[in-house]
This record gives structure tokens, sequence and C-alpha cells, in this order.
């Protein structure tokens, strides 16, 4: 159980483009979902929590305009990373908690961009 | 603000033997502690929690203790295995609500048959 899926899995596009990223509870219901962001060799960081039917909560220094998330439903949370630039380029995190049964946050697999 | 440290970005064992990976903590006292696996190009695998009640848990082969005093964590993997080469995270969270987690750059464990 607490599969979380992201698609597509990896991602590659000119710059100046728009980017969705795809985030899926497969098992369960997730009320809130996270997006990170992880460059080679660093930590995770978060870039915002995302609120079914509420207005994403962006961590401060990440642009809400560059990085649209939308949370439409019990088990989908999009990413949209906008007018993408060669320095966006990352490796995309979400993860979903289980609604408060327990304090874990479950991973799904990642989504690699790169911006050309 | 908040920092938690994993130092050692690398640690090369030998298999059958125990893996003592280390994460401190400063300027907060967190509610609980958690532990990942991240493989390369994966998203990160949940392992443990330990709440800051908690002085050890365990599951199978893995054992985490959590020492509130030292600020510290300790994550041990005994009888490792090749199959457990891995990158691993330490993550606490700082706040509240469950999305307040904040990660440690993680330890590369190679373990060597």
């Amino acid at each position: 159980g607490a599969v979380v899926s992201q698609h597509p899995s990896w991602v590659i596009c000119k710059s100046g483009t728009s980017v969705k990223i795809e985030c899926r509870s497969l098992d369960f219901q997730a009320t809130t979902m996270f997006w990170y962001r992880q460059f080679p060799k660093q930590s995770l960081m978060l870039m915002a929590t995302s609120n079914e039917g509420s207005k994403a909560t962006y961590e401060q220094g990440v642009e809400k305009d560059k990085f649209l998330i939308n949370h439409a439903s019990l088990t989908l949370s999009t990413l949209t990373v906008t007018s993408a630039h060669p320095e966006d380029s990352s490796f995309y995190i979400c993860s979903a908690s289980d609604s408060g049964v327990t304090d874990t946050q479950y991973f799904g697999p990642g989504t690699r961009l790169t911006v050309l | 603000s908040q920092k938690i440290e994993q130092n050692s970005e690398a640690l090369n064992i030998q298999e059958g033997k125990t893996a003592t990976l280390t994460c401190n903590y400063t300027n907060y006292s967190p509610a609980y502690l958690q532990w990942y696996r991240q493989d390369p190009g994966r998203g990160p695998v949940f392992l443990l929690l330990i709440r800051e009640n908690e002085k050890e848990k365990r599951k199978e082969r893995l054992k985490v203790t959590f020492d509130t005093t030292l600020k510290q964590s300790l994550f041990h993997i005994t009888a490792s295995q090749p199959a457990d080469s891995a990158t691993y995270l330490c993550a606490l969270n700082y706040g509240g609500s469950q999305g307040n987690l904040i990660f440690g750059k993680g330890t590369k464990l190679s373990v060597k048959p």
C-alpha cells in the first residue's frame, strides 16, 4: 500500500516552454501533497505544500507564478513549470501524506527535468 | 534556522558488518525524525520514524536511536548486504504540520561483498 506515482519519469524540453508533472496517490487519499526539488548531491528542498481544494503554500524563494500547483482531487496534484529555463533542470519529487493516519510521507519515483 | 547534518557523505563497509549512520540537528526540538532510503534516480523510500519520546526503534535489520539531549539520531543496519547499498536520508519535522520536513544531504552507503 501507500504507492505514489509520478508522470512523466523524465522530460526534456526547450527553454521557454512549460512542463506539467503529475503526482498521484494510487491506493490512498492524500489531502496534502508536497513538491520537492533535488539537485545532484544535495538534499531534498521543499518547494510547496499542496492541499486539496485550496491554494498551495510555497516556501520562501519559490516563485508561485513560475511553479504552478493544482491539487484538484484527493489523489492528484500537478506541478507546472512555466517558461522553463536551463537552471530549472532538476529532479522533481512529490510526496503524499496519508491524511494524518501516520506522520509518514510517501514519495513518488521522481521526474528528471532537463531544459535545453 | 534549522540545520540537519549527516556527517558522512559516504560510508564503505564490508558485507556482514554493521553500518552506523549519524544524523545531527541544531536549533530545534523535532517531534519526530525519519529515515529514508534513496536509490539513484529514484524517490526516497520511507524506512523508520522515531518520536521524541522513543529512545529506540527496530525493524528487521534496522535500528534507529534518538537522543534529544545530544540532538542526534543513529541509524544502524546489521548484517549488511550489498543490496543495502544506497543513500540514506534523515529528515526531521520542524513544526506541527506533517509537511514541515527538513532533509539532510544523505550518506551514501556502499557494502562490499
